[in-house]
């Protein structure tokens, strides 16, 4: 089946680094995306990874490796602004031949002073 | 360019109404995305309309129908509401069907009472 596991909540310091573990099982895997969602507001696109490695983007990096299934988003030098939800959703290429995003439920980041 | 919008913001309906969701996606994209959002329950997939064809179906039962006008601009409608039906529904537009990556529109929060 299709399934995508990320923690409910994580707990960081401002100035900090924190990392938001994503896993997940898909049967046609075609790139991972994170997302940033801060309370009653929309999500706001973050990352896409579809290759193995690391992308860099400022103090957000994101990381992937397909043989193991695994993703993970970290974010530098912690900012109060960075309290929000972090969305990890991985684009599947299912049986039909239709892509479709598979959405975890989300890891609720607090940031503490 | 102006963002993905929605309306209306927010909706108060009662059991057994129905209900319709407006989309404006951002200029230029053909693609519509909608989504339910409930507390714990993360982004839920309805479906995603192309050219004015649905492409794509979550798993929700047949009260919830769609649709998408030559212009790109898409409808959702819910008919015979129930009280789990009340969550925020986003719209996401991208620019091609096969999620790429998707700007969201700010919501509908609907209540059913």
């Amino acid at each position: 089946g299709q399934n995508i596991d990320q923690p409910t909540e994580m707990t960081a310091t401002e100035g900090a680094i924190v990392q938001i573990n994503c896993t997940y099982q898909t049967s046609g895997f075609n790139g991972l995306f994170w997302y940033q969602q801060h309370a009653g507001e929309a999500p706001t696109f973050l990352s896409y990874n579809v290759l193995d490695g690391l992308e860099e983007k400022g103090r957000f990096s994101s990381f992937l490796s397909r043989s193991k299934g695994y993703s993970y988003l970290l974010l530098k030098e912690l900012q109060m602004k960075d309290s929000a939800s972090y969305l990890c959703a991985v684009r599947d290429h299912g049986v039909d031949s239709n892509y479709q995003l598979i959405w975890g439920a989300g890891t609720k980041l607090i940031i503490k002073p | 360019k102006a963002g993905v919008t929605q309306t209306p913001r927010y909706l108060i309906k009662t059991r057994g109404q129905q209900v319709t969701l407006s989309c404006s996606p951002i200029s230029g994209h053909r693609s519509v995305s909608w989504y339910q959002q409930t507390p714990g329950q993360g982004l839920q997939f309805l479906f995603e309309y192309f050219s004015e064809t649905q492409r794509n179906k979550g798993n929700f039962p047949g009260r919830f129908s769609g649709r998408q006008f030559s212009n790109s601009r898409s409808e959702m409608n819910v008919s015979t509401l129930e009280l789990g039906d009340s969550a925020l529904y986003l719209c996401a537009s991208s620019l091609e069907e096969g999620v790429e990556t998707q700007y969201f529109g700010p919501g509908t929060r609907l209540l059913v009472l």
